[in-house]
């Protein structure tokens, strides 16, 4: 199994800064033949499932603010928020789609400071 | 625009069976080009993918090995829906059930169901 793990746990970002979480697969979730990461970024508030908000590592999934990146490839991701609105606060989890099982990260607890 | 409505008990005693569907709508179980997908949620194991079903001329199914000796996910065509059967259960299986859409087999999961909360107890 391919396994996901975030860093960090939680993270206290102040309103309107950058909030920064990564993601790192234990072997590559790049597929040579078409040249796309099998990596996906949900957010899931309390209550709620989980949003899908990036796929293919940095595609936007529609009506997801620009204010939301992802990076990376291979084994190495990264998901950005430039500058943080108090709608974001939430858990924020990575998956890989590359093989089953798909496997998540355990999830990173994003606050206001 | 694809909806997927959770339904089933949300009390199961020890050692029987869990059994929860998932009615679609705005698509159809038998799109042979999605996948069907169960996961489930707890505090102590996360977010865990538990299996899914989908049809390509015939109906395929894969599991999760930690629960492939109990479970089943069936669809069914006449509801468009599908479903999730866990046999067996103990504390261990108390968590939110999702049910999800992946667009294709090697996919990311687009849509998700509300979730089901299931508790374990006699």
């Amino acid at each position: 199994d391919i396994v996901m793990t975030q860093s960090p746990d939680s993270l206290a970002v102040s309103l309107g800064a950058r909030a920064t979480i990564n993601c790192k697969s234990s072997q590559s979730v790049l597929y040579s033949s078409n040249n796309k990461n099998y990596l996906a970024w949900y957010q899931q508030k309390p209550g709620q499932p989980p949003k899908l908000l990036l796929y293919w590592a940095s595609t936007r999934e529609s009506g997801v603010p620009d204010r939301f990146s992802g990076s990376g490839s291979g084994t190495d991701f990264t998901l950005t928020i430039s500058s943080l609105q108090t709608e974001d606060v939430a858990v924020y989890y990575c998956q890989q789609y590359y093989s089953t099982p798909y496997i998540f990260g355990q999830g990173t607890k994003l606050e206001i400071k | 625009q694809v909806q997927l409505e959770q339904s089933g008990p949300g009390l199961v005693k020890p050692s029987q069976t869990l059994s929860l569907t998932c009615a679609i709508s705005g698509d159809s179980v038998s799109n042979n080009s999605a996948a069907w997908n169960w996961i489930r949620q707890s505090p102590s194991r996360g977010l865990e993918w538990l299996g899914r079903t989908y049809y390509r001329s015939r109906w395929y199914n894969d599991y999760a090995v930690f629960v492939k000796s109990r479970i089943t996910i069936n669809p069914d065509t006449s509801k468009n829906q599908f479903s999730l059967h866990l046999n067996s259960v103990t504390p261990e299986d108390m968590a939110i059930y999702y049910c999800a859409r992946s667009l294709s087999y090697y996919f990311y999961m687009d849509v998700w169901g509300k979730g089901a909360t299931v508790t374990v107890s006699s």
